[in-house]
């Protein structure tokens, strides 16, 4: 139980266009999702907070204008990096809130490589 | 946001060695997550402590939340190639914020 996905697995696009990653709880409802950025050998890097329904919360330095972030179903939440810039090529990787709260599941990230 | 110091960084050891691994902080937590993340995937979940002392097995591998709730140990018994990976910590105080650490990086040497 608890499996999330996450979809693409990997993306290729040219400089300016934009790209929208798909995260799914599959088998339990998720009211928090969470999107993370990764760079080689480093940590994760927490960019926002999803809920359910409502505004996603952004951490300090991340253009929510840039990342939009939508959590429309329990379910589903979704990034979409505008306007990709080679800067932007990263792992993104999204999780959710575990259906005992206190835990987060990740779903296996999306490789961006802008050109 | 805040980081979890973990330490060490990296370990090269032996297959068949027994493994040792913390993470510290200057915060109390009340939950404590052990990650394995293999290379291009996502973390995955080993063991949650939830209670300060508290002692959980999941097979060769065995966490600890501390009495100071400031830290959490991580052990891995007679590693096997398939160990390898970076191990990360993650703690809650409540709420929707988790903090990470920064990683253990292991190598296992057949």
């Amino acid at each position: 139980g608890a499996v999330v996905s996450q979809h693409p697995s990997w993306v290729i696009c040219k400089s300016g266009t934009s790209v929208k990653i798909e995260c799914r709880s599959l088998d339990f409802q998720a009211t928090t999702m969470f999107w993370y950025r990764q760079f080689p050998k480093q940590s994760l890097m927490l960019m926002a907070t999803s809920n359910e329904g409502s505004k996603a919360t952004y951490e300090q330095g991340v253009e929510k204008d840039k990342f939009l972030i939508n959590h429309a179903s329990l379910t589903l939440s979704t990034l979409t990096v505008t306007s990709a810039h080679p800067e932007d090529s990263s792992f993104y990787i999204c999780s959710a809130r575990g259906p005992l709260q206190e835990t987060q599941y990740f779903g296996p990230g999306t490789r961006l490589l802008v050109l | 946001g805040q980081q979890l110091n973990q330490s060490p960084q990296s370990m090269f050891i032996q297959e068949g060695e027994d493994v040792s691994m913390n993470c510290t902080s200057s915060s109390i937590f009340n939950t404590w997550l052990w990650y394995k993340q293999d290379p291009g995937e996502g973390p995955v979940l080993l063991i949650a402590l939830y209670k300060a002392g508290e002692l959980t097995s999941n097979g060769r591998l065995t966490a600890q939340f501390g009495i100071t709730r400031k830290d959490s140990f991580l052990n891995i018994s007679a590693s096997i190639p398939s160990d390898v990976g970076i191990y990360f910590c993650a703690g809650r105080v409540t709420g929707n914020q988790f903090y990470f650490g920064t990683g253990t990086s292991l190598t296992v040497i057949p």
